[in-house]
Protein backbone atom coordinates (compact mmCIF):
# COMPACT_ATOMS: atom_id res chain seq x y z
CA UNK A 1 0.00 0.00 0.00
CA UNK A 2 1.22 3.41 -0.77
CA UNK A 3 2.24 5.39 1.57
CA UNK A 4 3.92 9.30 2.86
CA UNK A 5 7.40 8.66 3.87
CA UNK A 6 9.55 11.70 6.13
CA UNK A 7 12.86 12.18 6.51
CA UNK A 8 14.82 12.27 8.85
CA UNK A 9 12.73 10.91 12.19
CA UNK A 10 14.28 13.05 14.62
CA UNK A 11 16.37 15.75 13.19
CA UNK A 12 18.40 18.21 16.26
CA UNK A 13 19.76 21.70 15.62
CA UNK A 14 21.14 24.27 17.30
CA UNK A 15 18.77 27.53 17.44
CA UNK A 16 19.44 30.04 14.62
CA UNK A 17 20.55 26.77 12.23
CA UNK A 18 18.29 25.91 8.91
CA UNK A 19 16.74 23.09 8.58
CA UNK A 20 14.82 21.18 5.66
CA UNK A 21 12.58 18.48 6.30
CA UNK A 22 11.48 16.17 3.39
CA UNK A 23 8.84 14.17 2.23
CA UNK A 24 7.81 12.25 0.11
CA UNK A 25 4.09 11.72 -0.90
CA UNK A 26 2.20 8.99 -2.65
CA UNK A 27 2.74 9.52 -6.11
CA UNK A 28 -0.10 10.24 -7.60
CA UNK A 29 -1.72 12.85 -5.02
CA UNK A 30 -2.02 16.43 -6.30
CA UNK A 31 -2.45 18.19 -3.06
CA UNK A 32 0.30 18.61 -0.53
CA UNK A 33 0.51 19.70 3.40
CA UNK A 34 2.43 20.38 6.02
CA UNK A 35 1.22 20.37 9.91
CA UNK A 36 3.34 20.67 13.16
CA UNK A 37 2.26 19.06 16.37
CA UNK A 38 3.99 20.87 19.53
CA UNK A 39 4.20 18.07 22.39
CA UNK A 40 0.96 17.37 23.80
CA UNK A 41 -1.23 20.17 21.68
CA UNK A 42 -3.10 20.08 18.72
CA UNK A 43 -1.79 19.32 15.47
CA UNK A 44 -1.62 22.88 13.75
CA UNK A 45 -1.67 23.53 9.97
CA UNK A 46 1.14 25.18 8.06
CA UNK A 47 1.10 25.17 4.55
CA UNK A 48 -0.83 23.57 1.38
CA UNK A 49 0.49 23.24 -2.22
CA UNK A 50 -0.85 22.81 -5.07
CA UNK A 51 0.02 22.64 -8.80
CA UNK A 52 3.56 23.91 -7.82
CA UNK A 53 2.62 26.82 -5.21
CA UNK A 54 1.23 27.54 -2.07
CA UNK A 55 -2.37 27.54 -1.88
CA UNK A 56 -2.84 28.20 1.73
CA UNK A 57 -0.92 29.11 4.66
CA UNK A 58 -1.69 29.92 8.50
CA UNK A 59 -0.42 32.66 10.63
CA UNK A 60 2.37 30.25 12.17
CA UNK A 61 3.61 30.13 8.21
CA UNK A 62 5.73 33.25 8.41
CA UNK A 63 8.89 34.91 6.38
CA UNK A 64 10.85 31.79 8.54
CA UNK A 65 9.81 28.96 6.78
CA UNK A 66 9.33 28.18 2.75
CA UNK A 67 8.28 24.93 0.59
CA UNK A 68 9.29 23.33 -2.24
CA UNK A 69 8.96 20.68 -4.84
CA UNK A 70 12.57 20.23 -6.00
CA UNK A 71 11.18 17.72 -8.39
CA UNK A 72 8.73 15.46 -9.33
CA UNK A 73 8.44 13.33 -5.71
CA UNK A 74 10.23 15.34 -2.98
CA UNK A 75 8.04 18.40 -0.93
CA UNK A 76 10.03 20.34 1.70
CA UNK A 77 9.67 22.10 4.10
CA UNK A 78 12.56 24.57 4.95
CA UNK A 79 12.74 26.82 8.12
CA UNK A 80 15.90 29.33 7.98
CA UNK A 81 16.77 30.27 11.40
CA UNK A 82 15.18 27.71 13.93
CA UNK A 83 13.65 29.18 17.38
CA UNK A 84 13.42 27.34 20.33
CA UNK A 85 9.50 27.66 19.89
CA UNK A 86 10.26 25.48 16.75
CA UNK A 87 10.54 22.13 18.49
CA UNK A 88 7.40 20.05 17.20
CA UNK A 89 6.71 17.04 15.45
CA UNK A 90 6.14 18.17 11.71
CA UNK A 91 4.01 16.17 9.75
CA UNK A 92 4.14 15.77 5.88
CA UNK A 93 0.28 14.99 4.35
CA UNK A 94 -0.94 13.79 0.55
CA UNK A 95 -4.54 14.07 -0.53
CA UNK A 96 -6.28 11.81 -2.04
CA UNK A 97 -10.37 13.19 -2.87
CA UNK A 98 -10.93 14.21 0.87
CA UNK A 99 -8.94 11.62 2.22
CA UNK A 100 -5.73 13.17 3.95
CA UNK A 101 -2.51 10.86 4.33
CA UNK A 102 -0.62 11.24 6.72
CA UNK A 103 3.44 10.44 6.97
CA UNK A 104 5.22 9.76 10.36
CA UNK A 105 6.54 12.78 11.16
CA UNK A 106 9.62 14.45 11.46
CA UNK A 107 10.56 15.13 15.23
CA UNK A 108 12.50 18.34 15.28
CA UNK A 109 14.10 19.89 18.13
CA UNK A 110 15.83 23.14 18.53
CA UNK A 111 18.63 23.41 21.09
CA UNK B 1 -12.98 32.38 16.89
CA UNK B 2 -14.07 29.08 14.98
CA UNK B 3 -12.67 26.19 17.52
CA UNK B 4 -12.76 22.33 16.98
CA UNK B 5 -12.70 20.74 20.47
CA UNK B 6 -12.62 17.93 22.67
CA UNK B 7 -14.96 17.21 25.30
CA UNK B 8 -12.94 14.77 27.64
CA UNK B 9 -8.72 14.18 27.86
CA UNK B 10 -8.83 11.39 28.84
CA UNK B 11 -10.91 8.02 28.23
CA UNK B 12 -10.84 4.45 30.11
CA UNK B 13 -12.92 1.52 29.07
CA UNK B 14 -12.74 -2.22 30.02
CA UNK B 15 -11.64 -4.33 26.67
CA UNK B 16 -14.87 -5.29 24.76
CA UNK B 17 -16.88 -2.36 25.83
CA UNK B 18 -17.67 0.05 23.73
CA UNK B 19 -16.34 3.68 23.53
CA UNK B 20 -17.67 6.70 22.82
CA UNK B 21 -15.30 9.77 21.89
CA UNK B 22 -17.27 13.01 21.77
CA UNK B 23 -16.19 16.28 19.99
CA UNK B 24 -17.92 19.90 19.78
CA UNK B 25 -17.41 21.77 16.59
CA UNK B 26 -18.11 25.75 16.39
CA UNK B 27 -17.42 26.19 12.58
CA UNK B 28 -21.07 26.03 10.95
CA UNK B 29 -19.57 26.05 7.73
CA UNK B 30 -17.45 23.14 8.37
CA UNK B 31 -18.65 20.83 5.42
CA UNK B 32 -16.58 17.59 6.27
CA UNK B 33 -15.00 15.87 9.35
CA UNK B 34 -12.73 13.47 10.06
CA UNK B 35 -11.70 11.10 13.17
CA UNK B 36 -8.00 10.49 13.47
CA UNK B 37 -6.34 7.73 15.56
CA UNK B 38 -2.59 8.58 16.48
CA UNK B 39 -0.48 5.88 18.31
CA UNK B 40 2.91 7.35 20.43
CA UNK B 41 5.39 8.97 18.00
CA UNK B 42 3.42 8.56 14.69
CA UNK B 43 1.71 10.34 12.29
CA UNK B 44 -2.38 10.78 12.64
CA UNK B 45 -3.95 7.65 10.85
CA UNK B 46 -7.63 8.34 9.08
CA UNK B 47 -10.30 5.85 10.76
CA UNK B 48 -13.14 7.54 9.68
CA UNK B 49 -14.83 10.51 7.84
CA UNK B 50 -18.60 11.86 7.38
CA UNK B 51 -19.80 14.64 4.96
CA UNK B 52 -22.18 17.44 6.47
CA UNK B 53 -24.71 15.82 4.30
CA UNK B 54 -24.92 13.10 6.49
CA UNK B 55 -25.91 12.42 10.19
CA UNK B 56 -24.81 8.64 10.57
CA UNK B 57 -21.49 6.66 8.96
CA UNK B 58 -20.11 3.01 9.78
CA UNK B 59 -16.96 1.92 9.09
CA UNK B 60 -15.49 -2.00 10.43
CA UNK B 61 -16.39 -1.15 14.45
CA UNK B 62 -16.62 2.66 14.23
CA UNK B 63 -19.80 4.40 13.84
CA UNK B 64 -19.32 8.62 12.93
CA UNK B 65 -22.48 10.55 14.49
CA UNK B 66 -23.13 13.97 13.06
CA UNK B 67 -25.50 16.34 14.99
CA UNK B 68 -25.12 19.75 12.83
CA UNK B 69 -27.65 21.05 15.14
CA UNK B 70 -25.83 20.98 18.38
CA UNK B 71 -22.11 21.10 16.28
CA UNK B 72 -21.56 17.71 17.59
CA UNK B 73 -19.55 14.89 16.55
CA UNK B 74 -18.95 11.59 18.02
CA UNK B 75 -17.12 8.25 17.19
CA UNK B 76 -18.51 4.95 18.45
CA UNK B 77 -15.83 2.06 18.68
CA UNK B 78 -17.47 -1.48 19.62
CA UNK B 79 -15.68 -4.12 20.71
CA UNK B 80 -12.92 -1.92 22.17
CA UNK B 81 -9.34 -3.73 22.02
CA UNK B 82 -6.02 -3.17 23.44
CA UNK B 83 -4.85 -2.06 20.04
CA UNK B 84 -7.42 0.72 19.90
CA UNK B 85 -5.20 2.87 22.57
CA UNK B 86 -4.36 5.95 21.42
CA UNK B 87 -4.85 9.59 21.06
CA UNK B 88 -8.62 10.40 18.91
CA UNK B 89 -8.19 13.95 16.94
CA UNK B 90 -11.58 15.30 15.34
CA UNK B 91 -10.82 17.50 12.42
CA UNK B 92 -12.62 20.08 10.41
CA UNK B 93 -13.33 21.37 7.17
CA UNK B 94 -14.31 24.43 6.32
CA UNK B 95 -16.19 24.66 3.35
CA UNK B 96 -14.43 27.77 2.13
CA UNK B 97 -10.87 26.59 2.77
CA UNK B 98 -8.70 24.54 -0.09
CA UNK B 99 -8.93 21.22 1.90
CA UNK B 100 -7.34 22.92 5.29
CA UNK B 101 -7.90 21.06 8.36
CA UNK B 102 -8.50 22.19 11.74
CA UNK B 103 -7.77 19.64 14.52
CA UNK B 104 -9.62 19.31 17.97
CA UNK B 105 -7.32 19.20 21.24
CA UNK B 106 -7.71 14.94 20.90
CA UNK B 107 -8.70 12.50 23.42
CA UNK B 108 -6.84 9.75 25.03
CA UNK B 109 -8.32 6.24 25.08
CA UNK B 110 -6.61 3.94 27.66
CA UNK B 111 -8.33 0.33 27.00
CA UNK B 112 -8.55 -1.53 30.06
CA UNK B 113 -7.29 -5.49 30.66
Amino acid sequence: EPEVTQTPSHQVTQMGQEVILRCVPISNHLYFYWYRQILGQKVEFLVSFYNNEISEKSEIFDDQFSVERPDGSNFTLKIRSTKLEDSAMYFCASVEGYEQFFGPGTRLTVL
Amino acid sequence: GESVGLHLPTLSVQEGDNSIINCAYSNSASDYFIWYKQESGKGPQFIIDIRSNMDKRQGQRVTVLLNKTVKHLSLQIAATQPGDSAVYFCAERNSGSARQLTFGSGTQLTVLP
